[in-house]
This record gives C-alpha cells, sequence and structure tokens, in this order.
C-alpha cells in the first residue's frame, strides 16, 4: 500500500515560474524525503526533512512538514526545462526502515 | 563502485520461466532495498537487508518471490514461475545510515522485467 500521497497528479508551467507540489501521508514518520525520477531512469534523492523539523532549504529547493497535519510540500524556484520529471514524497516508517512511496507528480516546465 | 548496479537492464521473461535480478550496491552501505515499480506508478516495497539479514520482506507479493544477500553485499532477486503480472521495473536501492539519514537512499537505473 502506498503511504504518501502527492497533489498534483500532474503540474505543467513555463520556465522560470515556481512549481509547488503537496504530499499526505497516514501514519507517524522518522522522517519524509522527496525523489526525483526521469522518465525511464532510476529515482534521485532531492532532500530529506525530519520529524522535527518544519522547513528545510537546498540551492532551488525548499521543503515544509507539518506532522500535525501530516502533510509535506516541495517548493521549485526558477524552474528550468531540466526539471522536467516525476516528483514522489517518501516518507519513512516502519521502525525507520521502510521508505514507501505515492503515485508521483509529473512535472512538466515549457520553455 | 559509483553507484548502484543493477543487471540485465532489460529481461524479457516467457511465462513460467525463473529470473534472477542481480544489485550490487555501494561498497559500504549496509542497508539494501528492493521495490518493484509498475508503469505510471510509485515505487512498492518489496524487502530488506541489513548486511546479510533480511530483516523486513512483507512486500513480497507472493512466495514466488525470494531475496537473498549472502554475504552482506550483491543482492539476487529471484522470481519463480513468472506471470504476466510480475511485468514491471524492479529498482534496488542502498543506504549507508539507518532510514536514509546522512544521504537518502541511492537507487539503481532498475531492471525492467517483462513477462510474455
Amino acid at each position: 500500500s502506498q503511504q504518501g500521497e502527492e497533489d498534483p497528479q500532474a503540474l505543467s508551467i513555463q520556465e522560470g515560474e515556481n512549481a509547488t507540489m503537496n504530499c499526505s501521508y497516514k501514519t507517524s514518520i522518522n522522517n519524509l524525503q522527496w525523489y526525483r525520477q526521469n522518465s525511464g531512469r532510476g529515482l534521485v534523492h532531492l532532500i530529506l526533512i525530519r520529524s522535527n523539523e518544519r522547513e528545510k532549504h537546498s540551492g532551488r529547493l525548499r521543503v515544509t512538514l507539518d506532522t500535525s497535519k501530516k502533510s509535506s510540500s516541495l517548493l521549485i524556484t526558477a524552474s528550468r526545462a531540466a526539471d522536467t520529471a516525476s516528483y514522489f514524497c517518501a516518507p519513512l516508517t516502519g521502525g525507520g526502515n521502510k521508505l514507501t512511496f505515492g503515485t508521483g507528480t509529473q512535472l512538466k516546465v515549457e520553455l | 563502485g559509483a553507484g548502484v548496479s543493477q543487471s540485465p537492464r532489460y529481461k524479457v521473461a516467457k511465462r513460467g520461466q525463473d529470473v534472477a535480478l542481480r544489485c550490487d550496491p555501494i561498497s559500504g552501505h549496509v542497508s539494501l532495498f528492493w521495490y518493484q515499480q509498475a508503469l505510471g506508478q510509485g515505487p512498492e516495497f518489496l524487502t530488506y537487508f541489513q548486511n546479510e539479514a533480511q530483516l523486513d520482506k512483507s512486500g513480497l507479493p507472493s512466495d514466488r518471490f525470494f531475496a537473498e544477500r549472502p554475504e552482506g553485499s550483491v543482492s539476487t532477486l529471484k522470481i519463480q514461475r513468472t506471470q504476466q503480472e510480475d511485468s514491471a521495473v524492479y529498482l534496488c536501492a542502498s543506504s549507508l545510515a539507518l532510514g536514509g539519514e546522512m544521504a537518502g537512499y541511492t537507487f539503481g537505473s532498475g531492471t525492467r522485467l517483462t513477462v510474455v
């Protein structure tokens, strides 16, 4: 069963705009991670936020976490065509070992 | 190695055939995971190893699926008597720290299995 669920399922924006993706999950977590997957390739780790953190930045990425609402968001600022990919949130559950994924948000950044 | 290596990259199997998928994790990574990703879906957890110990196999869909990591490094996922519903990309990931705390999980490029 899928733990994290992303919203929206698909997002199309123009280059230079910001992209925001949301994630909801069901049970308590140790941390929550975001991954990117380009078509036909493996997943790439983007950023990790711990359960006691509320916000984290890495380059053009900003992640927030609200454990009371069991939700997270990923903001990509000043998007580029190369950001076109599927984005997955992955809450870490199962005693701290099991990373579970939702169905992802398909982001398309157009020139 | 520099990354997680999976082989073969593509595998076509006739229904009923047995297959073996290999994963070479990053050297020194004690945690190793297998995931199954169907087309258009997110990866689904299959099983997890800490060194050679298989600590969680709750995601294996049936007893036709078997995974091993006998020496705590290379792992093999074996599927017996393949069925069409087994067609998917099988992803392997490894992690240095528990829960991916230091740098997340590093994924391989996957093996795309097609059962015909």
